[in-house]
């Protein structure tokens, strides 16, 4: 099992759908949580860390349910510039600190 | 402030031969981290340093090796070279782990490809 899963995609979806993407992660010593965003042939930037209270910024609201390991990012209004893959990313601490990146979920947003 | 830079943008190399990758962190940084992305996946951690020791590894064999300089700049250095180590080599900077602003800037990154 992968440390770090995201829904496969791509997803195809027209400008002003309302998006989300699933994340489950496997390792409980996790600590920090994050989306990033990676457009084509360009490095990842932040997009949003992610806390177990939920927060918003903008369209943008991210989730995380330590129970059930899982993390979510949700798009609102969806803008043709949001096409991009968006990868959802955890930190672990198991005496060294690791970054694991999930595989990305492709997202298109068309006109 | 300084962006994260990477050199060379471009390498080939051939089977079997080693390589050095270059990374200058953002100012103020003092952590780096570097990491493996292949073509349609997402980055593969390979280590981190921290004040110019090796505080996390991923699962990376021992061919993959790294140094942080005092300027926190650091290399990642590969040996004996095969066709799968072909990527995108990807250097990230950031506050150390466990601070409360932890945002991982990346470069540009390393296109390696190994023939």
């Amino acid at each position: 099992r992968k440390e770090v899963e995201q829904d496969p995609g791509p997803f195809n979806v027209p400008e002003g759908a309302t998006v989300a993407f699933n994340c489950t992660y496997s390792n409980s010593a996790s600590q920090s949580f994050f989306w990033y965003r990676q457009d084509c042939r360009k490095e990842p930037k932040l997009l949003m860390s992610v806390y177990s209270s939920g927060n918003e910024d903008g369209r943008f609201t991210a989730q995380l349910n330590r129970a059930s390991q899982y993390i979510s990012l949700l798009i609102r209004d969806s803008k043709l510039s949001d096409s991009a893959t968006y990868l959802c990313v955890v930190i672990l601490n198991t005496g060294g600190f690791k970054t694991i990146f999930g595989a990305g979920t492709r997202l298109f947003v068309k006109a | 402030e300084t962006g994260v830079t990477q050199s060379p943008t471009h390498l080939i190399k051939t089977r079997g031969q080693q390589v050095t990758l270059r990374c200058s962190s953002q100012s103020g940084h003092n952590t780096v981290s570097w990491y493996q992305q292949a073509l349609g996946q997402g980055p593969q951690f390979i280590f981190q340093y921290y004040r110019e020791e090796e505080n996390g590894r991923g699962n990376f064999p021992p061919r993959f090796s790294g140094l942080q300089f005092p300027n926190y700049s650091s290399e990642l250095n590969v040996n004996a070279l095969e066709l799968d180590d072909s990527a995108l080599y990807l250097c990230a900077s950031s506050f150390p782990p466990g601070s409360s602003y932890n945002e991982q800037f990346f470069g540009p990154g390393t296109r390696l490809t190994v023939l």
